[in-house]
């Protein structure tokens, strides 16, 4: 049964430091994984997504690597801003039939002005 | 536009009531999900549906039962609604099951 987990689960820094977010998964059979970012009483929205083949996706100051070997995913942000605050969550889309995403419990993320 | 919109944003009803959320995307995929958001913040599926038929189906009480007239519509129904049933439920769609994910604003069942 894959696990997906996110530590920690609450993260603050000041403006401008850059972000670092983890994820890791127990079952590296994965077809891809995704980083979502959820700001309060609103839905998800996909930031990256990464094919098992690949090693890493960026988009602005995101960039997401994946090491399928270890079980480890990384999301950074570069120069946080106080926009950047919000909860992100990581799923990894196992290749079993139905493409079933398990997600991680989320990083809630505080940027200080 | 709206890509995946579900109705109500919130819902609050009785024990023992059966309610309905709705879902519709304009994207064009082809499948659509379920997913359920406790008060601890994990996400998990529910249900899953390709071209309007059920293709993951979790271990969720039968009083859960999705039905999708067609393939940019999923609706959620519930019966006999439980106080254990109180969370936020997603409406998520992707084209060939293995895209990204599109998600809806969610829906807050309170249960009292």
């Amino acid at each position: 049964k894959q696990e997906v987990t996110q530590i920690p689960a609450a993260l603050s820094v000041p403006e401008g430091e850059n972000l670092v977010l983890n994820c890791s998964f127990t079952d590296s059979a994965i077809y891809n994984l995704q980083w979502f970012r959820q700001d309060p009483g609103k839905g998800l929205t996909s930031l990256l997504l990464i094919q098992s083949s690949q090693r890493e996706q960026t988009s602005g100051r995101l960039n997401a690597s994946l090491d399928k070997s270890s079980g480890r995913s990384t999301l950074y942000i570069a120069a946080s801003q106080p926009g950047d605050s919000a909860t992100y969550l990581c799923a990894a889309l196992i290749k079993a039939a139905g493409n079933k995403l398990t997600f991680g419990g989320g990083t809630r993320v505080l940027v200080k002005p | 536009d709206t890509a995946v919109s579900q109705t109500p944003k919130y819902l609050v009803t009785q024990m023992g009531n059966d309610k309905s959320i709705k879902c519709e995307q304009n994207l064009g995929h082809d499948t659509m999900y379920w997913y359920k958001q406790d008060s601890k913040k994990f996400l998990k599926i529910m249900f899953s549906y390709n071209n309007k038929e059920l293709i993951i189906n979790e271990t969720v009480p039968n009083r859960f039962s999705p039905k999708s007239p067609d393939k940019a519509h999923l609706n959620l129904h519930i019966n006999s609604l439980e106080l254990g049933d109180s969370a936020v439920y997603f409406c998520a769609s992707s084209r060939r099951g293995a895209e990204k994910l599109f998600f809806g604003s969610g829906t807050q069942l309170s249960v009292l």
